[in-house]
């Protein structure tokens, strides 16, 4: 079953402007990933949060996770035309699951030059 | 260069017909999995792999086969494939379960006819 769910599906926006993806899980979590897809490529591995951290900030990438609303947000800055790409959120639930991603379906973000 | 291969890229067959997609890392992973992705439906687990001779049951197994045999290769095979197996395929590694990013390969496209 899916876990993480991403919103919105889409996200059409213009060169400098900043860029917000919500993610939403139904389990717990032992952490979170984000990860970026260039159209019909392999994922890259953007962000990792723990589920006892809140936030956490990598260059432009900027994560926040609410374990109490099981909810994740990844913000880009001051974005670029090579950001567009798909971004999915990803789930680890640990326990017997170690290790185990559930992925969402995924936010496509195009940015305008 | 670290980095997960997978072969062939691209590979169009006939229902019933055997194939294997293998899949190599050289980082001295632990961990390997198997993901097919759909349109709409995100990526979805196969199977995975903890270490040498361990490996269990992603989300969507049934038509699958896998085998470890060496901690670098975790090969996808189809006994008998079928149509509702045409999708993307991503061979994924990680050190070991637990806080860690994974690294993807770059997919492999199967059609089946």
């Amino acid at each position: 079953s899916q876990q993480g769910e991403e919103d919105p599906q889409a996200l059409s926006i213009q060169e400098g402007e900043n860029a917000t993806m919500n993610c939403s899980y139904k389990t717990s979590i032992n952490n979170l990933q984000w990860y970026r897809q260039n159209s019909g490529r392999g994922l890259v591995h953007l962000i990792l949060i723990r589920s006892n951290e809140r936030e956490k900030h990598s260059g432009r990438l900027r994560v926040t996770l609410d374990t109490s609303k099981k909810s994740s947000s990844l913000l880009i800055t001051a974005s670029r035309a090579a950001d567009t790409a798909s971004y999915f959120c990803a789930t680890d639930a640990g326990g017997t699951s170690y290790g185990k991603l559930t992925f969402g379906q995924g936010t496509i973000l195009t940015v305008h030059p | 260069e670290a980095q997960v291969t997978q072969n062939p890229r691209y590979l169009i067959t006939v229902t019933g017909k055997k194939l294997t997609v293998t899949c190599s890392q050289n980082m001295n992973h632990e961990y390997m999995s198997w993901y097919r992705q759909d349109p709409g439906l995100g990526l979805r687990q196969i199977y995975y792999s903890m270490n040498v001779e361990v490996t269990d049951k992603g989300d969507v197994p049934e038509g699958y086969k896998v085998s470890r045999k060496e901690k670098r290769n975790f090969p996808l095979i189809l006994e008998s494939p079928s149509p509702n197996q045409t999708s993307l395929y991503f061979c994924a590694s990680s050190f070991s379960t637990g806080y860690n990013e994974q690294f993807f390969g770059p997919g492999t496209r199967l059609t089946v006819l």
